[in-house]
């Protein structure tokens, strides 16, 4: 198993470009997750989906867009990117029940100038 | 607010050490929770995952002990190595909103030869 991947690992945008972070997990998980993190803000959860088709917005949704045609790609669309959007962005997936732990992908460098 | 703290933010140790790390969340009634390593430039691992039900986890020298009526959790690691040196960050899914995780912003531990 590749477990949870994401391209690109890095990448520089300018202000009001648009761009889309692609995730993907072969491990059969319903639950797909994205974070941004931030030095001194820790891990902000952007947003989650349970399964295909079915999505949600977390603490960090403005500026974001996502959908999950598939059980295994959940891609992260910047509309229109801000400087405030410079950050390190993870996805993670797991398994709809207590038990399983979350496993997270190696994470996109995103620079906005 | 559900906020999970972990304290303190930087930890320096000699190789060799005992040491524990420190979380502590705002609510009790907790789903479950994880902690989790996350080395420079890369993304987080998981290390030791506690359900609700459980006092404790172990792995190697790896010990996650769980407290919810002080909303406590430790991770004692024991015989520390410079290959433990990693940020350390603990994760909480509160029963209220079980599908989400809210981190705490992590403990760098440095373990000197």
């Amino acid at each position: 198993n590749a477990g949870v991947t994401q391209t690109p690992k890095f990448q520089v945008l300018k202000t009001g470009q648009s761009m889309t972070l692609q995730c993907a997990q072969d491990m059969n998980h319903e639950y797909m997750s994205w974070y941004r993190q931030d030095p001194g803000m820790g891990l902000r959860l952007i947003h989650y989906s349970v399964g295909a088709g079915i999505t949600d917005q977390g603490e960090v949704p403005n500026g974001y867009n996502v959908s999950r045609s598939t059980t295994e790609d959940f891609p992260l669309r910047l509309l229109s990117a801000a400087p405030s959007q410079t950050s390190v962005y993870f996805c993670a997936s797991r398994r709809q029940d207590r038990t399983d732990t979350q496993y997270f992908g190696p994470g996109t460098r995103l620079t906005v100038l | 607010k559900q906020e999970v703290t972990q304290i303190p933010a930087a930890l320096s140790v000699p190789e060799g050490e005992n040491l524990v790390l420190n979380c502590s969340f705002t609510d009790s009634a907790i789903y479950n929770l994880q902690w989790f390593r996350q080395d420079p430039g890369k993304g987080l691992t998981s290390l030791l995952l506690i359900q609700s039900s459980q006092r404790e986890q172990t792995s190697g020298r790896l010990n996650a002990s769980l407290d919810k009526s002080s909303g406590r959790s430790t991770l004692y690691i024991a015989a520390s190595q410079p290959g433990d040196s990693a940020t350390y960050l603990c994760a909480v899914r509160f029963n209220t909103n079980a599908g989400k995780s809210t981190f705490g912003d992590g403990t760098t531990l440095t373990v000197k030869p």
